[in-house]
């Protein structure tokens, strides 16, 4: 199974900040890379897709970058709204597996 | 719009089996995959299974394959999941998820239901 490690796992951040995200996989997935975000008693909402390509409805302030084993989330310019857990996916094989998230909270 | 209603979850002794089902609207169900996925504190999110649009592809993760049976209805816009002699360490947050193809391969989330809690415990 390709492992998926995120980092940090938490972190705190201001309005108006820019906040990286990094997810590294055990073997390379090229750029099957998927971000989803959560917030607490809701399920998953994909943001970013196959690396880089953002969903309908999500914002500008994020992107996301990468490929192989390393990837990013980027958002440029936090908002309240952005808080919550973070989650990468590789789609590359099955069994498809996830980052054990980062927890995004607002100062 | 897009909406997965999942339903079935509730208390179950270890050893025993149960089905929770979910019943999806607002898209053509047999253009997509479908996929079952769950979420507990201690293991974060964890994919379980998937079945192509027209049936005829099905994959499960290592964990579940011959315990977790998963089928759909494409006459009922159903998708469900047999659960056989589940453990306390299948007690989880079980969700409902459309790939966003109608292949399992190469699969993205896009539309995820609330989800349905079922709880292994004596």
């Amino acid at each position: 199974d390709i492992q998926m490690t995120q980092s940090p796992s938490s972190l705190s951040a201001s309005v108006g900040d820019r906040v990286t995200i990094t997810c590294r996989s055990s073997q390379s997935v090229h750029t099957f890379l998927n971000w989803y975000h959560q917030r607490p008693g809701k399920a998953p909402n994909i943001m970013i897709s196959t690396t880089s390509i953002l969903m309908t409805g999500i914002p500008s302030r994020f992107s996301g970058s990468g490929s192989g084993t390393q990837f990013t989330l980027t958002i440029s310019g936090l908002q309240p709204e952005d808080s919550g857990v973070y989650f990468c996916q590789q789609s590359l094989s099955m069994p498809y597996t996830f980052g054990q998230g980062t927890s995004v909270e607002i100062k | 719009q897009v909406q997965l209603v999942a339903s079935g979850g509730g208390v179950v002794q270890p050893g025993k089996s149960l089905t929770i089902t979910c019943s999806v609207s607002g898209f053509f169900f047999g253009s997509y995959a479908m996929h079952w996925v769950r979420q507990s504190p201690g293991k974060g999110l964890e994919w379980l299974a998937a079945v192509s649009n027209d049936n005829l592809d099905r994959e499960s993760t290592a964990s579940v394959k011959g315990r977790f049976t998963i089928s759909r209805d494409n006459y009922r816009n159903t998708v469900s999941l047999y659960m056989d002699n589940l453990r306390g360490e299948d007690t989880a947050v079980y969700y409902c998820v459309r790939s966003h193809a109608p292949f399992i391969d190469r699969s993205q989330f896009d539309f995820w239901g609330q989800g349905t809690l079922v709880t292994v415990s004596s």
